[in-house]
């Protein structure tokens, strides 16, 4: 298996536009997590999918962040508009029983 | 809810020497403790974990022990090696597989392994 896959694996854009992030998880996992990673609040989970269905969206920061999952092999997360402080690394990550398998990361930088 | 405190934030050992690094929980439903090792530039990569219904584990130089009475584990590494420099998370969860089965991770330590 080729593990959790994202992309893209590095984006930069300018502030107020929209931003895409792709996750095709492991196959056969049914839970998905969205993370965000920055150096002062750590990993922070964003949202978190069961069966394609969003279970917990507590940690999305505001209503400018909004996730997907039309089928069991993909999500997005996206924002719009985009700020300097969505700058982070945001993980993917997908669930059999107990263990969750991360991804490698989308770095994020908004000038 | 669960809160996970990790100790230390940074560790810096000698090629060859043990390090340890120990993580407490406040849930005492939670019943599943991974460990992630980060390296830079990657996700959290899963290592070693541990359930409830045993005291340690081991995988070759890496080790985890559980105190539940306590409410901590800890991750041992011997005879580390440079490769074994990273960011190292703890995890708790009540490993139901539901919403309560969510990972709540320690703060993270930064070992450095001086050759």
């Amino acid at each position: 298996d080729a593990g959790v896959i994202q992309s893209p694996r590095h984006e930069v854009t300018e502030m107020g536009q929209e931003v895409t992030l792709r996750c095709k998880p492991i196959s056969g996992h049914n839970s998905l997590f969205w993370y965000r990673q920055t150096m002062m609040r750590g990993l922070e989970l964003l949202i978190y999918f069961n069966n394609n269905v969003p279970i917990d969206d507590s940690g999305m920061p505001e209503d400018r962040f909004s996730a997907k999952m039309p089928n069991a092999s993909f999500s997005t997360l996206k924002i719009q508009p985009s700020e300097p402080r969505d700058s982070a690394v945001y993980f993917c990550a997908s669930r059999s029983t107990d263990t969750q398998y991360f991804g490698p990361g989308t770095r994020l930088t908004v000038l | 809810g669960e809160n996970v405190e990790q100790h230390p934030s940074t560790l810096s050992v000698q090629e060859g020497d043990s390090a340890v690094i120990k993580c407490t929980y406040s849930d005492s439903a939670s019943n599943y403790f991974p460990w992630y090792k980060q390296e830079l530039g990657k996700g959290p990569q899963l290592i070693i974990d541990i359930r409830s219904n045993v005291g340690e584990k081991k995988d070759q130089r890496i080790a985890v022990t559980l105190n539940k009475t306590a409410k901590h584990f800890s991750l041992h590494i011997t005879e580390t090696q440079p490769e074994d420099s990273a960011v190292y998370f703890c995890a708790a969860s009540r490993g139901d597989g539901g919403s309560q089965g969510n990972l709540i991770f320690g703060k993270g330590t930064k070992l450095s392994v001086k050759p």
